[in-house]
Order: C-alpha cells, then structure tokens, then sequence
C-alpha cells in the first residue's frame, strides 16, 4: 500500500520555465511533509519542507504547495536551471507513530531541464 | 564536518556471504536510520534507532540485523545474503525532535551486488 505517490515518472522542462512536481498522500495523520532532491550516486538531500499547519512554504527558487483536503502537495521550482536536473522524491511522516522522524518515501520524479 | 558517512561504496557477495555496512555521522543527532533503494520503489526503511544502544523494526526488516552501540555509529548487518537483497542502502541521521528534526540527512550510499 502506497502511503505517499508520485505518479509522474519523469518530466523534462526548458530552462527558465517554471517545474512543478507533484505529491499525493493516502494517510490523513501526515503531518509533515518534505522534498528530497538526489543526483546519481549520491544520497538525497534536502530540499524543502512543510508542516500541516501551513499551506505554502518557499524557499528561493523553491515552493511547496500544501492542499490538506485534496491531499496533496506540490513543488515549484521557478525558474528551472540545468543544475536542478535530479530526482526528487517526496516524504512523509505523522507524530501519530509516536516516535518523530519515520519518513515514508514516494517513488520519485526524475526532471531534466533541457537547455 | 563529515556530515553522515557510509563504508564501503560498493561490494559484491556471493549468495550465502555475511557482511556489515556502517553508517557515521558526526552531527550529534539521537536518530539513526538504515534504507534501502531500488527501482520503482523509493526508499523503504530497514531498521532504525532513536538512541545509543535502541533499534527497532522499519518496513522491510526481514534478512537484515543493526546495532547501536555508540551514539554516532549505525551497522548494518546481513547473516546470509539473498539476491533480493542486491540494491543500493543510505544511512540516514536526524535530531528527531523539535522543529527541525523530522528533517533526515542522507550519506552517499553503498551499492550492493549479491550473486
């Protein structure tokens, strides 16, 4: 069962527009929410994150997008450089598991921006 | 500052072959986690730990041990390698409470390869 989906693959944008990548979650005790960005042969790293209290959360070039009743969120990059090429994946977790920190991982999206 | 680290980079097993990855970080954080990587899956967790000397159960344990036994150390440990095991693990640490703790920093990852 697939708690935190990212039905979009991959997706390839032009540098300079705007990337929006997108997250849907099934459990209703998610709490917090946040994005991951991963090169090959790396570890992900960091990118952004949101709590449920708030809908929005930017960062620079980066926006989460929190939509509580829909159960979704989304990240807009803006604008889209070469460098963001990478995959991001998106997690999950809820302070309902009693211990803080137990990620849930979606799948990943893989974003080429094209020159 | 090191960040988190991980030992070896790569490693290939033979079916039956025990070994240990190990996971460092230098950071002071109480939440130590072990994942693993393959296609089309995300990232599931293994095992992980929210203090020295303290494990417990992620979503996919089984064929996996760890041990906690200092605060900036984490291993992983598999008695009998199965080809279902081939994949690629990080490590992850993070303080686990407070605003930020939620919040996971990855290592490079050890790609592993079980004949």
């Amino acid at each position: 069962d697939q708690q935190v989906k990212q039905n979009s693959p991959s997706l390839s944008v032009q540098e300079g527009r705007i990337s929006i990548l997108n997250c849907d979650y099934t459990n209703s005790m998610f709490d917090y929410f946040l994005w991951y960005k991963k090169y090959p042969a790396e570890g992900p790293t960091f990118l952004i994150s949101i709590s449920s209290i708030k809908d929005k959360n930017e960062d620079g070039r980066f926006t989460v997008f929190l939509n509580k009743s829909a159960k979704h969120l989304s990240l807009h990059i803006v604008p889209s450089q070469p460098g963001d090429s990478a995959v991001y994946f998106c997690a999950a977790s809820g302070s309902y598991t009693g211990t803080a920190s137990k990620l849930t991982f979606g799948t990943g999206t893989r974003l080429q921006v094209t020159l | 500052n090191a960040g988190v680290t991980q030992t070896p980079k790569f490693r290939v097993l033979k079916t039956g072959q025990s070994m240990t990855l190990l996971c460092a970080q230098d950071m002071n954080h109480e939440y130590m986690y072990w994942y693993r990587q393959d296609p089309g899956m995300g990232l599931r967790l293994i095992h992980y730990s929210v203090g020295e000397g303290t494990t417990a159960k992620g979503e996919v344990p089984d064929g996996y041990n760890v041990s906690r036994l200092k605060k900036q150390n984490f291993l992983l440990g598999l008695e009998s390698a199965a080809p279902s095991q081939t994949s690629v693990y990080f490590c992850a640490s993070s303080f686990g409470v407070g605003a930020r703790g939620e919040t996971q920093y990855f290592g490079p990852g050890t790609r592993l390869l079980v004949l």
